[in-house]
């Protein structure tokens, strides 16, 4: 069975660029999360979609932005590249709103220079 | 914010069992305590969850607390691939999981 998927494994972009990331859950899962990982630190949530519309957002600016499709897949999306937002980021899949036993991806690690 | 606390780092031998605490005094009675971990280079993985009782599973077993304000989880034979940042989950009433910095265990040879 394939797990959550997320493409790309890896990105590079510059400053002021945007970036869409890719999330496949695990089928039959309905709600999808995003995180974001820094170096050195847990993962920090950023959105959750359950259904197709938006559950959950953490504290990251308006440059973040997120869509679930109706087959379950989402992306994420960032505008203006900045330095800070080089990090890993996960997808995390589940089968309800309320993520009992959530399985990750193995992320997408985004450098911006 | 995490609303829960634990120890930045443990050892343990190989072949022990390895016991990390974790307090979550603000949890309240409908609650359950989660635990993942993470692995270097990979995604957090699910370990085990808990609301009253003690939880057993092929990964590890989990102890609550009787006023569960806290919980240890218990790797009953630790390996060198259970070294992971491991991490007490307590969801916030929008269910959402939220990482604190969690434990660095590592297992000694």
């Amino acid at each position: 069975d394939a797990g959550v998927t997320q493409s790309p494994t890896h990105l590079i972009k510059t400053r002021g660029q945007h970036v869409t990331l890719r999330c496949s859950p695990i089928s039959g899962h309905k709600s999808v999360s995003w995180y974001q990982q820094v170096l050195g630190q847990g993962p920090q949530f950023i959105f959750q979609y359950y259904e197709k519309e938006e559950r959950g957002r953490g504290n990251f600016p308006d440059r973040f932005s997120a869509r679930q499709f109706p087959n379950y897949s989402s992306e994420l999306n960032v505008n203006a590249l900045l330095l800070g937002d080089s990090a890993l980021y996960l997808c995390a899949s589940s089968l309800n709103r309320q993520n009992t036993e959530a399985f990750f991806g193995q992320g997408t690690r985004l450098t911006v220079v | 914010d995490a609303k829960t606390t634990q120890p930045p780092s443990m050892d343990c031998a190989e072949g022990r069992a390895a016991n990390l605490p974790c307090n979550h005094s603000t949890i309240s009675g409908n609650e359950y305590v989660y635990w993942y971990r993470q692995i270097h280079s990979q995604g957090p993985q699910y370990i085990i969850h808990g609301l009253k009782n003690n939880e057993t599973n092929e990964m590890a077993s989990l102890i609550i607390t009787e006023d569960r304000k806290s919980s240890t989880l218990i790797l009953p034979h630790a390996t060198l691939r259970d070294t992971a940042v491991y991490y007490c989950i307590d969801p916030n009433r929008d269910d959402k999981i939220i990482f604190g910095k969690g434990t660095r265990l590592h297992i000694l040879p």
